[in-house]
């Protein structure tokens, strides 16, 4: 199956750190994207994982597990115009396609 | 970076009516491009596969008689909701790996279509 899951909303204060989770079923699995969407708008690309780790870029973080089929992306010192929604989404092998998560709508607060 | 583009960004119009989405690469070449649709508060759900010079494929339970899809350049694949109905209200957004890329490439996607039938 396609299965990704991720929580459906979360909420953090300004100037914290929030981890959002997503899990997924490994089969055909190729690489792992995060994107970034605020209300009505298209997605905007964060991250892409394919090898175990951790890979930072500012602020963002982002966390792949293979064998346990698991990412994360990790926010620092939020902001308020981090609130959005958190798209997960991987790629099968041999294929662009991306399957997505339902998201994460992140609500940052003062 | 690879830039896509969508028009029309938004498309009110009555039921039975057919309504065309553009999506156009506009500095790279797309062999392939990506439909998706998203309902409210929803995540994106693949609609087809749109292939230069040939024929889409369409995810399950997606009608392809109704989302005619056309990809006659490297540049342009056109969605047709054909007989639009409220139930086809929805924001249809398009994507393009970019140029030359390999897997690791991103996708880029248009800034979406909004559609409001009536």
């Amino acid at each position: 199956g396609q299965n990704i899951d991720q929580p459906t909303e979360m909420t953090a204060t300004e100037g914290a750190i929030v981890q959002i989770n997503c899990t997924y079923q490994t089969s055909g699995f190729n690489g792992l994207f995060w994107y970034q969407q605020h209300a009505g708008e298209a997605p905007t690309f964060l991250s892409y994982n394919v090898l175990d780790g951790l890979e930072e870029k500012g602020r963002f973080s982002s966390f792949l597990s293979r064998s346990k089929g698991y990412s994360y992306l990790l926010l620092k010192e939020l902001q308020m115009k981090d609130s959005a929604s958190y798209l997960c989404a991987k790629t099968g092998a041999g294929s662009y396609q991306l399957t997505f998560g339902k998201g994460t709508k992140l609500s940052v607060i003062p | 970076g690879a830039v896509v583009s969508q028009h029309p960004s938004w498309v009110i119009c009555k039921s039975g009516t057919s309504v065309k989405i553009e999506c156009r690469s506009l500095d790279f070449q797309a062999t392939t491009m990506f439909w998706y649709r998203q309902f409210p508060k929803q995540s994106l759900m693949l609609m087809a596969t749109s292939n230069e010079g040939s024929k889409a494929t369409y995810e399950q339970g997606v009608e392809k008689d109704k989302f005619l899809i056309n990809h006659a350049s490297l540049t342009l694949s056109t969605l047709t909701v054909t007989s639009a109905h409220p139930e086809d209200s929805s924001f249809y957004i398009c994507s393009a790996p970019s140029a030359g890329g390999g897997l690791a490439e991103t996708q880029y996607f248009g800034p979406g279509t909004r559609l409001l039938v009536l």
